[in-house]
């Protein structure tokens, strides 16, 4: 039973708009969240954090939003640059663990 | 400053078979996770090594084992190999057991295995 859940495969947005990639998840007892970024034939890199003590995380054009209540977080790409295209994974830690429990991720295509 | 080193970067196997793939952490971390990546899906935890003893294991049969080094490098060895094995593998280091905030891990660039 997945537990976090990325439920676009794919998402296509142009050069300069605003590209939104979504994240829901099942366990009410993850305490923090992150976002991370995968490039063909390389690992995937950090990209933001959020905790679940915050809604909100800014970090240059990329910003993440937690809504606890709907169990669901966002992240915000603005504005969204070819350069961007790539996997995007959600990803969650529960206070128990050191473990990170993905979603299956998310294709952006940022077109010019 | 090397990140995160894993080898090989691809590998064939025969089933029934056993791998050990390698990883070397960044500079300066001293845990090291591992996850497998299946096509199409996200990375899932196998487990993780902390001061050369496995602190946490993801639901993966004990066909899957680990090791790591005084210098904090580790191997995961994988036992009879099947078909279902075919994934690409993730070795992530970080600064002790725990997440710190604002901090992921580090991720290498995998390594590739293909099981026939």
């Amino acid at each position: 039973d997945q537990q976090v859940k990325q439920n676009s495969p794919s998402l296509s947005v142009q050069e300069g708009r605003i590209s939104i990639l979504n994240c829901d998840y099942t366990n009410s007892m993850f305490d923090y969240f992150l976002w991370y970024k995968k490039y063909p034939a390389e690992g995937p890199t950090f990209l933001i954090s959020i905790s679940s003590i915050k809604d909100k995380n800014e970090d240059g054009r990329f910003t993440v939003f937690l809504n606890k209540s709907a169990k669901h977080l966002s992240l915000h790409i603005v504005p969204s640059q070819p350069g961007d295209s790539a996997v995007y994974f959600c990803a969650a830690k529960d206070q128990a663990g050191t473990a990170l429990i993905f979603g299956k991720g998310t294709t952006l295509s940022v077109s010019s | 400053d090397a990140g995160v080193t894993q080898s090989p970067t691809h590998l064939i196997k025969t089933r029934g078979q056993q791998v050990t793939l390698r990883c070397s952490p960044k500079s300066g971390h001293d845990t090291v996770s591992w996850y497998q990546q299946a096509l199409g899906q996200g990375p899932q935890f196998i487990f993780q090594y902390y001061e050369e003893e496995e602190r946490q294991r993801g639901n993966f049969p004990d066909r899957f084992s680990g090791h790591q080094f005084p210098n904090y490098s580790s191997e995961l060895n994988v036992n009879a190999l099947l078909l279902g094995d075919s994934a690409l593998y993730l070795c992530a280091s970080s600064v002790g057991q725990y997440l710190w905030l604002g901090y992921g891990y580090t991720f290498g660039s995998g390594t590739r295995l293909t099981v026939v």
